[in-house]
């Protein structure tokens, strides 16, 4: 099975800091997603990359950037974190053949702001 | 931009009976996937069932099945026989398969459902 492990599954963090969200999968996909995911709003869409090096924004990319060196892992930086990105983020990630099958997600990290 | 709306913020539904979530969305494309995934309080998000929009059958999944009306733009999911285990946090997701939002996932908002023994 495709697996997508992100690194931690609960966070606290200041505000003002830069903060590290680091997900892996280890089937090869080509296509990774960060998502947020708030009470009422549904799982919104940060940023995402098609290949390594490579990165797109999403709906919501304000506050946040990416970093893709290597084409299992995909980190999403806070890179001054505020209480208004306390959230729960999510990794998925998708094969280039196969995508329309639906994403493998992470278990998520729930990120608390202070 | 394609949108989902789920209308349902809770449902609740006796151990089993059946229970329907709602699902609409709006786009213009032709050519697109539609699909339901259930968060347990583990979080994991698993997929529960995948419909092509150029498909005219209804997917269905053992005790899962889907009301799947383009025209309408609605995409309803059915649970039959509910278990304790179907207990989670339900979203229905739009995939377009092509134009400039090719290969992302639009989420609706989610609708919780508590299943009672």
């Amino acid at each position: 099975d495709v697996k997508v492990t992100q690194s931690s599954r609960y966070l606290v963090k200041r505000t003002g800091e830069k903060v590290f969200l680091e997900c892996v999968q280890d089937m090869d996909h080509e296509n990774m997603f960060w998502y947020r995911q708030d009470p009422g709003l549904g799982l919104r869409l940060i940023y995402f990359s098609y290949d390594v090096k490579m990165k797109e924004k999403g709906d919501i990319p304000e506050g946040y950037s990416v970093s893709r060196e290597k084409k299992e892992r995909f980190s999403l930086i806070l890179e001054s974190a505020s209480t208004n990105q306390t959230s729960m983020y999510l990794c998925a990630s998708t094969p280039e053949e196969g995508w329309h099958y639906g994403y493998t997600f992470g278990s998520g990290t729930r990120l608390t702001v202070v | 931009a394609q949108t989902v709306t789920q209308s349902q913020p809770e449902m609740s539904v006796q151990e089993a009976e059946t229970v329907t979530l709602s699902c609409t969305y709006d786009t213009s494309e032709n050519n697109y996937y539609l699909f339901w995934y259930k968060q347990p309080p583990s979080r994991q998000m698993i997929l529960v069932i995948r419909q092509e929009a150029y498909k005219q059958q209804n997917a269905t999944e053992n005790r899962f099945s889907v009301n799947f009306q383009k025209a309408a733009k609605s995409f309803s999911l059915k649970i039959s026989d509910s278990q304790l285990g179907d207990t989670a946090m339900y979203f229905c997701a739009f995939l377009n398969a092509g134009g400039t939002s090719y290969g992302k996932l639009t989420f609706g908002q989610g609708t919780i459902l508590t299943v009672h023994p």
